[in-house]
């Protein structure tokens, strides 16, 4: 079974701190996939990044950077220097392709950035 | 405009009634989803298809019917609306089984 653990329910920071949002994954399979999503107020889903499980390679783009650790089955969102326009909720998902190929979601962090 | 869009934004309908999501992209990815957003629930998977004519059901089937007779489409049925069947449903495409999936705006369902 797969299953996604965002511990943090809501952050909140103050513009210009840096922020990390939290993902542990859970999977038996040794192939898969992990993402990051956005949904801001507006409500759509954003995609922000796709990693495998053989890239452990820390992704940076622009105040985004991701830190993937097999070892403790974490993939961590930092975003530095934090805008106002980062306030969202923000989803943490894994893919195995078992079955369905359905992205297993985490019940997600809302991060609110005050001005 | 291309991308993948779905109709309508909202909708409000009754218990029993019959109720049909569309799901448009333009990209003609082989891939499609369909999932829901509850409070406490975060996002579950209806039912998904890996090309046209070729449908499976995901994590939440019940009471839900799908069907693709084209690459570009994805409606969505409720046959006989429940109001727990009441949430946000968004549906999904992607070029591959564990590409990256891009998501619609989503369709706002209350069923009174």
């Amino acid at each position: 079974a797969q299953k996604v653990t965002q511990a943090q329910t809501e952050i909140s920071v103050v513009e210009k701190e840096d922020v990390t949002l939290d993902c542990v994954y859970e999977t038996r399979d040794t192939t898969y996939y992990l993402f990051w999503y956005k949904q801001p107020p507006s409500g759509e889903l954003v995609f922000l990044i796709r990693r495998n499980s053989f890239d452990e390679q820390n992704e940076i783009s622009g105040r985004y950077s991701w830190n993937f650790q097999k070892s403790t089955s974490s993939f961590n969102f930092t975003i530095t220097a934090s805008q106002v326009v980062d306030s969202a909720v923000y989803f943490c998902a894994l893919n195995s392709g078992a079955g369905s190929y359905q992205l297993t979601f985490g019940k997600g962090t809302k991060l609110s950035v005050i001005p | 405009d291309a991308g993948i869009t779905q109709s309508p934004r909202y909708k409000i309908t009754e218990t029993g009634r019959q109720v049909t999501l569309m799901c448009h992209q333009t990209w003609s990815h082989s891939y499609m989803f369909w999932y829901r957003q509850d409070l406490g629930h975060g996002l579950r998977l209806i039912y998904y298809s890996a090309a046209a004519d070729i449908t499976d059901k995901g994590e939440v089937p019940d009471g839900y019917v799908v069907s693709r007779s084209k690459t570009e489409n994805f409606p969505l049925t409720l046959e006989s609306a429940t109001r727990s069947q009441t949430s946000v449903y968004f549906c999904a495409s992607s070029v591959l089984g564990l590409g990256e999936q891009f998501f619609g705006p989503g369709t706002r369902l209350t069923v009174l």
